[in-house]
């Protein structure tokens, strides 16, 4: 089946320093790819949607400056937390969707990325 | 607002048990429902989808049902194993205009199977 990988699975860093996150897919095309936040026991969050080739959509509250996301190919998209800081932490997952109709597309999902600010 | 609610919170059964969440949701227009299934610290699994016109979708041990009218699902999870225990997740897709569809989640009901 369809896989999503990403990397890493966990990040510890200080506080200031900046964290890129990979997304790839390994067996399809993903013309979109999403990115999640999600905290302890709550859902998940979307914060923003990637078409490949163009500019990221953020949800309202999501700083695009501090959230940097490139879709530079149809297999991979990165998530780089810019001068990070301890309320940046949290579980970051990121999905992928290939092409074929809307509705019936599924997202395929990443590991996540556990993002540890000290 | 667009919602999806579901329950129990958190659930414990004994292995082999039977068991059922549950989910409401407001979304509007509807598309499609997901269940999915979050172990600790991965991402989540799709484990079924069904349409505005499909009732029940069998998984295995999981069965799904949708009533599109009360706009309420159901995951049934019979004769559950250890491997059960995680969070299982009801996500609905709502249809936007432009042809584009977003996903609401629900919160989640953290199932435990203990022996």
């Amino acid at each position: 089946g369809a896989v999503v990988s990403q990397h890493p699975s966990r990040v510890i860093c200080k506080s200031g320093t900046s964290v890129k996150i990979e997304c790839r897919s390994l067996d399809f095309q993903a013309t979109t790819m999403f990115w999640y936040r999600q905290f302890p026991k709550k859902s998940l969050m979307l914060m923003a949607t990637s078409n490949e080739g163009s500019k990221a959509t953020y949800e309202q509250g999501v700083e695009k400056d501090k959230f940097l996301i490139n879709h530079a190919s149809l297999t991979l998209s990165t998530l780089t937390v810019t001068s990070a800081h301890p309320e940046d932490s949290s579980f970051y997952i990121c999905s992928a969707r290939g092409r074929g109709h809307l509705s019936n597309q599924p997202q395929h999902f990443g590991d996540g990325t556990r993002l540890s600010i000290l | 607002k667009n919602q999806v609610e579901q329950s129990p919170q958190s659930l414990i059964i004994l292995e082999g048990k039977n068991c059922t969440l549950q989910c409401n949701y407001t979304v509007s227009p509807f598309s499609n429902l997901r269940w999915y299934k979050q172990d600790t610290g991965r991402g989540p699994v799709s484990l079924t989808i069904m349409t505005f016109s499909e009732n029940t979708k069998s998984n295995g041990r999981y069965t799904a049902t949708l009533d599109a009218d009360t706009k309420q699902s159901s995951l049934h999870i019979t004769a559950s194993q250890l491997s059960d225990s995680a969070s299982y997740i009801c996500v609905v897709s709502q249809i936007l205009t432009g042809g584009g569809n977003k996903l609401t989640f629900g919160t989640g009901t953290q199932l435990k199977v203990e022996l």
